[in-house]
């Protein structure tokens, strides 16, 4: 089954840029999607299609897909970032879906 | 404004049964693919189930395929999740999700706040 590889965490200081990462076969043949999750709540989705926002979904965060690895952005960080992150593709070739392992981002 | 509410989770023993139900709201629920999602306390997002739009067609990972079966009602803008043969492993908070309005639909875009099922002797 495909797999999808996510740093365990990822720290930044307020105003800066945290990247995180999602690591996959080929996954930029993929489309990407990201979802942000707070402690208690439901997962958000913040980026589809690999770049491509929600409406509501503030411009610091972007997203880029390439080779084997996907990437979401988050610049000029504030404190309400803090949540986990989870990468996830639809695996056509098992009509399956999967997330990745799961960020923790932690504004410093 | 989209609203999914999940209930029906529970305390059940291994080897039992539990439904659940997500009533949906303010969009056209006949229109779009819908799905459940799974996470252990402290842990990942799981992908369990999806159901097409007129409900003829499901699909499962191979965890839970021939356990769980979902079903939806579009008279009533609810989904439901059977579970069967409930396994210690099945314990986690079950989330409703709206499949993005593509068929199959490729990613989640509204989710609901979850229900926690327990399975334990």
């Amino acid at each position: 089954s495909y797999v999808l590889t996510q740093p365990s965490s990822v720290s930044a200081a307020p105003g800066q840029t945290a990247r995180i990462p999602c690591g996959g076969n080929y996954i930029g043949t993929n489309s990407v999607h990201w979802y942000q999750q707070k402690p208690g709540q439901a997962p958000l989705l913040v980026v589809y299609d690999d770049s491509d926002r929600p409406s509501g979904i503030p411009e610091r965060f972007s997203g880029s897909n390439s080779g084997n690895t996907a990437t979401l952005t988050i610049t000029r960080v504030e404190a309400g970032d803090e949540a986990d992150y989870y990468c996830q593709v639809w695996d056509r070739s098992s009509d399956q879906y999967v997330f990745g392992t799961g960020t923790k981002v932690t504004v410093l | 404004e989209v609203q999914l509410v999940e209930s029906g989770g529970g305390l059940v023993q291994p080897g039992g049964s539990l439904r659940l139900s997500c009533a949906a709201s303010g969009f056209t629920f006949s229109s779009h693919w819908m799905h459940w999602v799974r996470q252990v306390p402290g842990k990942g997002l799981v992908w369990v189930s999806r159901i097409n739009s007129d409900g003829s067609t499901t699909t499962y990972p191979d965890s839970v395929e021939g356990r769980f079966t979902i079903s939806r009602d579009n008279a009533k803008n609810t989904l439901h999740l059977q579970m069967n043969s409930l396994r210690v492993d099945d314990t986690a908070v079950y989330f409703c999700a709206r499949g993005d309005p593509r068929p199959p639909s490729f990613y989640f875009d509204y989710w609901g706040r979850g229900t926690l099922v327990t399975v334990s002797s």
